[in-house]
Order: structure tokens, then C-alpha cells, then sequence
């Protein structure tokens, strides 16, 4: 089976930088997603990881290091806007995703 | 249309009847696929499509199917539902199946059975 961990909640005040953290035991590895889905939305794709190492996108950045099974989301300058749900998704031996409960975080101003 | 759509929007339904949620897509993709998303239970896998004409069974397949007649359209039905069916249903596709398979979500269903 597929296990997939990221912390429930995180709170950060606006101008910081949070870090959400995703563990995961699955059957196989071809990927890691990570989605962002503000509340009564749809997921939209942050970014994704398949070697080991940082993936840079703007304010946010993606780490990976397989051999720990271990992933996090860096979110840098906080804005109002980034208060949403993250979801860790780790694609399988068939290339299907597995998700995460995700991470609701919550940005004070 | 843009990307992909699901109707309705969402729904109260009584136990016992059947439903169909709706989701087309005119992104050309290969692959789709339906979630449902329950509190504290994240995203699961419901059924998928590699490509038309194929379906597979993903998570949590029992007492859902699809059918993929062409690339566009993937429905999904409930065929007696049940309380433990409410919740919220995505659908999504990716260009492939395989490798980089950046899923593309729709808006969701959202259906309550009483």
C-alpha cells in the first residue's frame, strides 16, 4: 500500500517563509507532485521531482531525496493569497498518484 | 470549453438512485481520471482511463464504474447510492499515463446522498 505524510495545519505570518515536509513508503517511485488547492477549488500543479535536489520556481521551491523518502514544499515571502492546502502526491510503479491528506496553511497578516 | 468541466456543480441525492457525473475534457489528453476527496482522507483514486476505449480500477473502485467511448468524455456513475458516497468528486487528465504525468483537475461535483 501507499503512505503519504504531511502535518494536518501550519500557520505563518505574512513576509515569512513556511516549510511543509512530506514522508512516503510507496510501492515504486517515478515522481512527486505537489498541488496547491485554495478552499472550494481544484488542485493546480506547484511542481514536481523525480532526482534528488531543489527545484526552484519563483517563491516556491520543491526538495527532494529519495533514499529518505522525503519531500518538502519551501514557501517563500508569504502572501495572503498562499493560504490553501498543499498536497504531497507521490506517482507509483504504474504511474498513478497517491496523495497525501494534504496541509491546510494559513497566513496571518 | 477550456481545460476540463464537470457537471453539476453539485448535488443532493436520495439513497438508492442512480447518478452520473460528467467530465469532459478538450485538452487532447490520453489519460483521465476520477478522485473523490473526503475530509482528513485526501484525494483517492476512484477508476482511471489510459486512453479511450480502456478503464482500470484504482483505490476505492466499489460501487462506481466509467466508461471512456472517446478522448473527450468520462463518466462516472454511481449505479445505488449510498451515504458513505457523499463527498467531493474530481475529475482530472494528464497528456499520458506514463513517466511526467502532471494531472489537470476539474472544478469537482460535489454530491450529498441522504
Amino acid at each position: 500500500g501507499q503512505n503519504i505524510d504531511q502535518p494536518t495545519e501550519m500557520t505563518a505570518t505574512e513576509g515569512a517563509i513556511v516549510q511543509i515536509n512530506c514522508t512516503y513508503q510507496t510501492s515504486g517511485f517515478n515522481g512527486l507532485f505537489w498541488y496547491q488547492q485554495h478552499a472550494g477549488e481544484a488542485p493546480t500543479f506547484l511542481s514536481y521531482n523525480v532526482l534528488d535536489g531543489l527545484e526552484e520556481k519563483g517563491r516556491f521551491s520543491s526538495f527532494l531525496s529519495r533514499s529518505k523518502g522525503y519531500s518538502y514544499l519551501l514557501l517563500k515571502e508569504l502572501q495572503m493569497k498562499d493560504s490553501a492546502s498543499y498536497l504531497c502526491a507521490v506517482s507509483d510503479n504504474d504511474y498513478k498518484l497517491s496523495f497525501g491528506a494534504g496541509t491546510t496553511v494559513t497566513v496571518r497578516a | 470549453i477550456a481545460g476540463i468541466t464537470q457537471a453539476p456543480t453539485s448535488q443532493i441525492l436520495a439513497a438508492g438512485r442512480r447518478m452520473t457525473l460528467r467530465c469532459t475534457q478538450d485538452m487532447r489528453h490520453n489519460a483521465m481520471y476520477w478522485y473523490r476527496q473526503d475530509l482528513g482522507l485526501g484525494l483517492r483514486l476512484i477508476h482511471y482511463s489510459n486512453t479511450a476505449g480502456t478503464t482500470g480500477k484504482g483505490e476505492v473502485p466499489d460501487g462506481y464504474s466509467v466508461s471512456r467511448a472517446n478522448t473527450d468524455d468520462f463518466p462516472l456513475t454511481l449505479a445505488s447510492a449510498v451515504p458513505s458516497q457523499t463527498s467531493v468528486y474530481f475529475c482530472a487528465s494528464s497528456p499520458t499515463s506514463g513517466s511526467y504525468n502532471e494531472q489537470f483537475f476539474g472544478p469537482g461535483t460535489r454530491l450529498t446522498v441522504l
